[in-house]
């Protein structure tokens, strides 16, 4: 079974679009996550979520926004895209609580921008 | 706030050698520390962490890191390279709140035959 499952693996879009990225958990963890990882593998935390409570949100531009229906989904939509999104999108979970706890990470969105 | 240098972008070993990748951290309190890894087209996998208990730690797939906080090192080792290590690491440090995990810039392996 996986434990962090994130849809599609590949999105290839033009400028200007709107897209998600779908991310669900089955580790019964209540932290959720969204990291980029830039084209020189760089990792950067882009948001956090609690229980469905928004607990961290990086300098990242308001076109980003994320959703937690529920604490094991967090998607991620992504309005009027730009050359610059172009960058592999991990989602990933935690225990909450539990400092320390490692991050489970999903095999990631590669999100091409045309 | 906490932050993570991995010294050496790249690292290139033969196998049956020794592994030795670095990382080193600043932090205010005693840290949380971790060591992931990244194989090609997937996420990023634990290997092992530090989480203040036995200093030096041992993860799998015949990894161990050793926590020193005179050096505010967290070096990752392996004594013996194989093929299949081949892959990115990468070392990270836990906010005090513990919300997230802030990354170094990743050490690629390779390993030659």
């Amino acid at each position: 079974d996986t434990a962090v499952s994130q849809t599609p693996k590949y999105l290839v879009t033009q400028m200007g679009n709107d897209k998600s990225i779908k991310c669900e958990q089955n580790l019964g963890h209540d932290t959720m996550y969204w990291y980029k990882q830039d084209s020189k593998k760089f990792l950067k935390i882009m948001f956090s979520y609690n229980n469905k409570e928004l607990i961290i949100n990086e300098t990242v531009p308001n076109r980003f926004s994320p959703k937690s229906p529920d604490k094991a989904h967090l998607n991620l939509h992504i309005n009027s895209l730009e050359l610059g999104d172009s960058a592999v999108y991990f989602c990933a979970s935690s225990q909450q609580g539990a400092l320390g706890s490692p991050l489970h990470f999903g095999n990631g969105t590669r999100l091409t921008v045309t | 706030a906490q932050s993570v240098t991995q010294l050496g972008s790249h690292v290139s070993v033969s196998e049956g050698a020794l592994v030795l990748l670095r990382c080193n951290y600043s932090s205010s309190v005693p840290p949380y520390l971790f060591w992931y890894v990244q194989y090609p087209n997937q996420g990023l996998q634990l290997l092992l962490k530090y989480t203040s208990a036995a200093t030096l730690v041992k993860g799998i797939n015949g990894f161990e890191a050793e926590f020193k906080k005179s050096e505010t090192s967290f070096h990752l080792t392996k004594p013996s390279a194989h093929m299949s290590d081949a892959a990115e690491y990468f070392c990270a440090v836990s906010e005090i709140d513990g919300n997230k995990l802030v990354f170094g810039a990743g050490t690629i392996l390779r390993v030659k035959s």
